[in-house]
């Protein structure tokens, strides 16, 4: 079966520091990883994808990701956190195969000023 | 080009009755999702339509049903709801590539309340 995992309910970090929001997964064959941001009463926005190729990819607002295949993980990663940051993010993958998202639980960012 | 827009943005229902919620994809998109979002629980699969074809189904009871339009528009049905089923529905668009190297769309959502 696929399944996403994140791990974190909640992070919170100081502005300005660095932020990691952690993803693993397990799905069978090659795997399309995508994160999401989700702001209050909105719909989720669409942050960046690894399909293949560099195993660090660079998204949306200054995030980028880091896929290990080894360790079956997609890392959402940001040298320098904001307050506007604060969201609730969404790892997602989707098989080279299929069409499904496979979505995880969320994880609630927040970034004290 | 317009984003993905959903209707009605709020409803609120009382248990037994039946609700249909719209979504408009962006143009050009001929993939469809649904999807039920509620607090820990995170986003779970309803289904997607390709072409007005039913894709791939989740894990719902058959009260949950779709269909999509040959404009691509699609409509999620609920009947005989529950106060469980109470929760932001969200669709999302995407290409629909085979190979599913496309991102999703998300719209805005429908909260559904059911009392």
């Amino acid at each position: 079966a696929q399944s996403v995992a994140q791990p974190e309910d909640q992070v919170n970090v100081a502005e300005g520091n660095p932020l990691t929001v952690k993803c693993t997964y397990s799905v069978s064959g090659n795997p399309y990883l995508f994160w999401y941001v989700q702001y209050p009463n909105r719909g989720l926005q669409f942050l960046l994808k690894y399909i293949t190729g560099d195993n660090l990819v660079k998204g949306s607002y200054g995030f980028e990701a880091e896929f290990n295949k080894s360790q079956t993980s997609f890392h959402l990663k940001k040298p320098s956190a904001l307050v506007s940051d604060s969201a609730l993010y969404f790892c997602a993958v989707r098989r080279n195969t299929g069409n499904q998202f496979y979505f995880g639980t969320g994880t609630s960012l927040t970034v004290i000023p | 080009k317009a984003g993905v827009t959903q209707t009605p943005r709020y409803l609120i229902k009382t248990r037994g009755q039946q609700v249909t919620l719209s979504c408009s994809p962006i143009s050009g998109h001929r993939s469809v999702s649904w999807y039920q979002q509620t607090p820990g629980q995170g986003l779970q699969f309803l289904f997607e339509y390709f072409s007005e074809t039913q894709r791939n189904k989740g894990n719902f009871p058959g009260r949950f049903s779709g269909r999509q339009f040959s404009n691509s528009r699609s409509e999620m049905n609920v009947s005989t709801l529950e106060l469980g089923d109470s929760a932001l529905y969200l669709c999302a668009s995407s290409l629909g590539l085979r190979q599913g190297r496309d991102e999703q769309y998300f719209g805005p959502g429908t909260r559904l309340t059911v009392t």
